[in-house]
């Protein structure tokens, strides 16, 4: 099956930083997504990204299909943007999840 | 508009219990998900439905069960509860069936004693 592999699994940042997660997969797909599960468990979809880039405020994800993996960059940080960030990924009728990166930012 | 809905949002049972958690989606979305989430797996698809049909299926055993009602609010079953069921499940709907955009609900926390 489909392996998911994200790093870095651990990021301690102060506010106002900037970072960028990476996602790698291990086959093709034709869905990718990210989301960021807050403190207390909600997951949000920040992105539904299988090929491109996108932008969404002070977030945007690039995949590059072709060489299997994905970024996530976020600028800025945030308290807010504590949390753990997945990527999952699929190519029939399921997703495959990342163990996620868990970012710490600090006031 | 309103998102994913999940109750109960905690609850605790016994061993041997069963369990029926509920999801309803947003409006206007036909397929919702299943998804366990425990610190030792991670997240790890349970099924799907859309329209009412199970369309596909993770690798889990019977104890663990779904359905969809015509409204397309959906349940899922755990019966003869395991210490090792005690996790996170998470809802989510989409638009269309496969592993389309997700939405998720806040989830329901379940411990087994």
């Amino acid at each position: 099956g489909i392996q998911v592999e994200q790093s870095p699994p651990d990021l301690i940042l102060q506010e106002g930083a900037n970072s960028t997660l990476r996602c790698n997969f291990s086959d093709s797909v034709n869905n990718l997504q990210w989301f960021h599960q807050n403190p207390w468990g909600q997951l949000i979809n920040l992105f539904y990204i299988p090929s491109g880039t996108k932008q969404n405020g002070r977030l945007s994800a690039t995949t590059v299909a072709t060489e299997r993996y994905s970024l996530l960059y976020i600028s800025s940080s945030q308290t807010t943007d504590s949390g753990v960030y997945f990527c999952a990924v699929g190519s029939n009728y399921q997703l495959i999840w990342g163990a996620g990166t868990k970012l710490i930012i600090k006031p | 508009k309103a998102g994913v809905t999940q109750t109960p949002r905690y609850l605790i049972k016994t061993r041997g219990q069963q369990v029926t958690l509920s999801c309803s989606p947003i409006s206007g979305h036909r397929s919702v998900s299943w998804y366990q989430q425990t610190p030792g797996q991670g997240l790890q698809f349970l099924f799907e439905y859309f329209s009412e049909t199970q369309r596909n299926k993770g690798n889990f055993p019977g104890r663990f069960s779904g359905r969809q009602f015509s409204n397309s609010r959906s349940e899922m079953n755990v019966s003869t509860l395991e210490l090792g069921d005690s996790a996170l499940y998470l809802c989510a709907s989409s638009l269309l069936t496969g592993a389309n955009v997700l939405t998720f609900g806040a989830g329901s926390r379940l411990t087994v004693l």
